[in-house]
């Protein structure tokens, strides 16, 4: 079975600094999909960013990037520039591609994120 | 707009009772999920649906029962078996099953009194 695990139950940042959240995840596969969600106060779930595990080249969404180091099983998520609302708890999260598990997201804990200003 | 709806967002159950959580999408989705969410955990997985009139078990699938009789519904049933059904409740849909985005409702967050 696979799992997520983040380390970092809390993390905190200044306005407009860099900050990283750790994600490990432990895997047979050899074709997945992982995931970065954010959930502000409201609950509700958003996509912040996906990684194909057969791509090589780190996904970036503006300010977000990632930094996937697919035989350490290290799936990173870097915020630049941190505003005020990306405070949050986030969430890592890994899903198969195929096989009997496929619809199936796993998530990590979660890693409380708050931005100071 | 379209979307994930979940009703209600606030539910208080009597010990012993079932209870029915609603989920409804607009966004013509063929997967649909239910998750739960306690402190300091991450999400698990209760129930998954691929498909009308199929469903399968996640990981804590045991005091729930759903049904999906509709592409566009998937309700879940917090049934009086489930020992510690205090917790919050998120619904979710995707597209096809190896697209990998889900799209998640507000949630229904559920207090056993």
């Amino acid at each position: 079975a696979q799992t997520v695990t983040q380390s970092q139950p809390e993390m905190s940042v200044q306005e407009a600094e860099t900050v990283t959240l750790s994600c490990t995840y432990d895997t047979s596969e050899s074709d997945y999909y992982l995931f970065w969600y954010k959930q502000p106060p409201s609950r509700q779930m958003i996509l912040v960013i996906r990684q194909e595990a057969y791509k090589q080249q780190n996904a970036t969404e503006n300010r977000f990037s990632v930094n996937f180091q697919k035989a350490a099983k290290s799936f990173s998520l870097k915020i630049s520039d941190s505003q005020l609302g990306d405070a949050a708890m986030y969430f890592c999260a890994y899903r198969s591609a195929g096989g009997t598990s496929y619809g199936k997201l796993t998530f990590g804990q979660g890693t409380i994120l708050t931005v100071h200003p | 707009d379209g979307g994930i709806t979940q009703s209600p967002k606030y539910l208080f159950r009597k010990e012993g009772q079932n209870v029915t959580l609603s989920c409804e999408q607009n966004l013509n989705h063929d997967a649909m999920y239910w998750y739960r969410q306690d402190p300091g955990q991450g999400l698990r997985l209760i129930y998954y649906s691929q498909i009308v009139n199929d469903f399968q078990k996640g990981d804590i699938a045991e005091g729930y029962s759903v049904s999906r009789e509709k592409k566009e519904s998937f309700p879940l049933t917090v049934t009086s078996a489930q020992k510690n059904p205090t917790a919050f409740y998120l619904c979710a849909s995707s597209r096809e099953v190896f697209t990998g985005e889900l799209f998640f409702g507000e949630g229904s967050r559920l207090t056993v009194l």
